[in-house]
C-alpha cells in the first residue's frame, strides 16, 4: 500500500543552499508531478513528466530542476534555496492525463528557508 | 483565463447540520472536474470525478453535483470525521487547475 512515498517530510534549509526532495511511486503510473500548496492558494505545478527520461515545467519551474531516470523515481531539485521557496510540496502521479484520470498524491515535505 | 474558485473559505458546522460547498470554473473545454479531501498534514486523497453538466456522483454522507459553470459538494448530516479541506480542481487540456479549497469543521 505504499503509493507515492515522499522523503524527507520536514527541512530547513539556509538561504543559498541547495537540497533534493526525493519520491517514488509503486504504481507503475507513466505520469509523475510536483506540485507546491502555499496558504490560501491552490496546488501549483512546478514540473511533470510523462515518462522516464521526458520532462516538462509546470507553472512556477523557476529555481527548481527535476529529473526522471526510472519509471518510479521523481526528485526534485532546489538550487539556491530562496524565503520564497518555504511550500509544502507534494509530489503525484497518474497512470495517463486522459480524461478524469486520477492523480495520487503522496503525503507532503514541508520545507522552510531562513 | 481558466480559473477555479471555491466558496466559502471556511465553513463551520455542527454534527448533523447539512450543507453545501461550491466550486466555480471557468474553463475551455473541461474533461472533468475533481473532488479531493485534505487532511491537515496529509497529501490530498481523491473522492470523486465529474465529466459532463448533470452528472451526481455519491460517496457515504457526500455528494458531488457537475453544472456547466459550478460543482456542489453536498454534506448530509455531517460527523466530525468529515472535517478536512475540500479542494476542487478541474481539468483543461492536461493540466489540472486548483481551487484554493474549503476548510470544513464539523463541531460535534
Amino acid at each position: 500500500n505504499a503509493g507515492v512515498t515522499q522523503t524527507p517530510k520536514f527541512r530547513i534549509l539556509k538561504i543559498g543552499q541547495s537540497m533534493t526532495l526525493q519520491c517514488a511511486q509503486d504504481m507503475n503510473h507513466n505520469y509523475m508531478y510536483w506540485y507546491r500548496q502555499d496558504p490560501g492558494m491552490g496546488l501549483k505545478l512546478i514540473y511533470y513528466s510523462v515518462g522516464a527520461g521526458i520532462t516538462d515545467k509546470g507553472e512556477v519551474p523557476n529555481g527548481y530542476n527535476v529529473s526522471r531516470s526510472t519509471t518510479e523515481d521523481f526528485p526534485l531539485r532546489l538550487e539556491l534555496a530562496a524565503p520564497s521557496q518555504t511550500s509544502v510540496y507534494f509530489c503525484a502521479s497518474s497512470y495517463s492525463t486522459g480524461n478524469g484520470n486520477t492523480i495520487y498524491f503522496g503525503e507532503g515535505s514541508w520545507l522552510t528557508v531562513v | 483565463e481558466d480559473q477555479v474558485t471555491q466558496s466559502p473559505e471556511a465553513l463551520r458546522l455542527q454534527e448533523g447540520e447539512s450543507s453545501s460547498l461550491n466550486c466555480s470554473y471557468t474553463v475551455s473545454g473541461l474533461r472533468g472536474l475533481f473532488w479531493y479531501r485534505q487532511d491537515p498534514g496529509k497529501g490530498p486523497e481523491f473522492l470523486f470525478t465529474l465529466y459532463s453538466a448533470g452528472e451526481e456522483k455519491e460517496k457515504e454522507r457526500l455528494k458531488a453535483t457537475l453544472t456547466k459553470k459550478e460543482s456542489f459538494l453536498h454534506i448530509t448530516a455531517p460527523k466530525p470525521e468529515d472535517s478536512a479541506t475540500y479542494l476542487c480542481a478541474v481539468q483543461a487540456d492536461y493540466q489540472l487547475i486548483w481551487g484554493a479549497g474549503t476548510k470544513l469543521i464539523i463541531k460535534p
